[in-house]
């Protein structure tokens, strides 16, 4: 099955600076790769994703980038405000299943 | 909107007992999917199904079985509880294989003593 590495674990931001997210798969099939957040004491919400074919995706204040060659993609949270504290999971679905990351808990310091 | 409920948020079971944990959706999808969630260890998917009656494991099956009698709703069981089953539970759906977004219910605690 597919494997997906996440890092960093944690990440601790000023308001106003960026964050990244980095994430690495295995299987060179996976081709979805969607971001999710989730606040505490609530379910996952997707909140960008992006597909084998498409390189970048931008919404606002989130892009993500996908290295196909090397099989990464990257979280990028610019402008970060108090609310985009959360835990933020990458996944990788291959033949319709999604495998996920470990989280990475962002902290955003007024 | 879609809603994928959980019939539970938060269930206290003894070691051995066989749980059960209900799953519905509303919106005539075909997969569903069982997650447990533990902290730094992410989800990991225990058991899917694209059908009716139709189940396939998925990476941690183990003590887990599952059903799917109707399209709506599916069932996540274990069949003798263990305090490693202690975790939060959460079933998703799939809106389609063209549209391949998860929608999750808002996961059913469970702790086992």
């Amino acid at each position: 099955g597919e494997n997906v590495e996440q890092h960093p674990s944690t990440l601790s931001v000023q308001e106003g600076d960026s964050a990244v997210i980095k994430c690495t798969y295995s299987d060179s099939a996976s081709n979805y790769f969607p971001w999710y957040k989730q606040e505490l004491g609530k379910r996952p919400q997707l909140i960008i994703d992006i597909r084998s074919n498409v390189g970048e995706k931008k919404d606002q204040r989130i892009a993500v980038t996908l290295n196909k060659t090397a099989k990464h993609f990257s979280l990028h949270i610019t402008e970060t405000q108090p609310e985009d504290s959360a835990v933020y999971f990458c996944a990788a679905m291959l033949d319709y299943k999604l495998s996920f990351g470990a989280g990475t808990t962002v902290t955003v310091r007024a | 909107d879609v809603k994928v409920t959980q019939s539970s948020r938060y269930l206290v079971k003894r070691t051995g007992e066989k749980v059960f944990l209900e799953c519905v959706q509303d919106m005539d999808h075909e997969n569903m999917f069982w997650y447990r969630q533990d902290p730094g260890l992410g989800l990991r998917l225990i058991y899917f199904s694209y059908d009716v009656k139709m189940k396939e494991k998925g990476d941690i099956p183990e003590g887990y079985s599952v059903s799917r009698e109707k399209k709506e709703r599916f069932s996540l069981i274990l069949e003798s509880a263990s305090t490693n089953q202690t975790s939060m539970y959460l079933c998703a759906t799939l809106w389609d294989r063209a549209n391949e977004k998860l929608f999750f219910g808002s996961g059913t605690q469970l702790s086992v003593l």
